[in-house]
């Protein structure tokens, strides 16, 4: 059971460089998020998407876009990287509203 | 639009001694509760939920929540702590939409 998995599990990028983080499900959840986990300022939603073809944005959008063709794929990608989006990307799926999410392993970035 | 906020970034209890980890929400309808832990270097696991069922949650490793609507508060409580119980935990909140909002995260240890 693979569930969530993510790709790549860390990255060193050169700000200014676009970056695709992968996300991709097994579990047919309707639901998928994006969160970004900071020292001490915990998991912040970046986007999210209720089901496929639609998208929505979260608590931290600024620099980010993702997609949604699909149900089982939810890429987020940076256009311009800038060293401020260094961080861990988790990316999650849900079955609903008042349902659990599982997450991936997670994605570090470093932007330099 | 929802939000939690967690009491303490940092809480330290002795071995044997009571867990207790503060959440407190807003959601402007009726929520759904979660605590998640996350252990160093991986991603998040549920602990347990609140989903109107019954206002006293047990989850996994012996962990119980009450929801207290009057207080709007959900916090999380063991009776004896275990050295395999230092990890960071998160509260979260799913209220309108499927957004799922985290808190800042408390980061337990335990004193031998």
């Amino acid at each position: 059971i693979a569930g969530i998995t993510q790709a790549p599990t860390s990255q060193i990028l050169a700000a200014g460089r676009r970056m695709t983080l992968r996300c991709t499900q097994d579990m047919r959840h309707n639901a998928m998020y994006w969160y970004r986990q900071d020292l001490g300022l915990g998991l912040r939603l970046i986007h999210y998407s209720n089901t496929a073809g639609t998208t929505g944005k979260g608590e931290v959008p600024d620099g980010y876009s993702v997609s949604r063709a699909n149900t089982d794929d939810f890429p987020l990608t940076l256009a311009s990287a800038v060293p401020s989006q260094t961080s861990v990307y988790f990316c999650a799926s849900s079955g609903g509203r008042g349902t659990e999410a599982f997450f991936g392993q997670g994605t570090r970035l470093t932007v330099v | 639009a929802q939000s939690v906020t967690q009491l303490g970034s940092h809480v330290s209890v002795s071995e044997g001694a009571l867990v207790l980890l503060r959440c407190n929400y807003s959601s402007s309808v009726p929520p759904y509760l979660f605590w998640y832990v996350q252990y160093p270097n991986q991603g998040l696991q549920l602990l347990l939920k609140y989903t109107s069922a019954a206002t006293l949650v047990k989850g996994i490793n012996g962990f119980e929540a009450e929801f207290k609507k009057s207080e709007t508060s959900f916090h999380l409580t063991k009776p004896s702590a275990h050295m395999s119980d230092a990890a960071e935990y998160f509260c979260a909140v799913s209220g309108r939409d499927d957004k799922i909002i985290f808190g800042k995260g408390t980061r337990l240890h335990i004193l031998p």
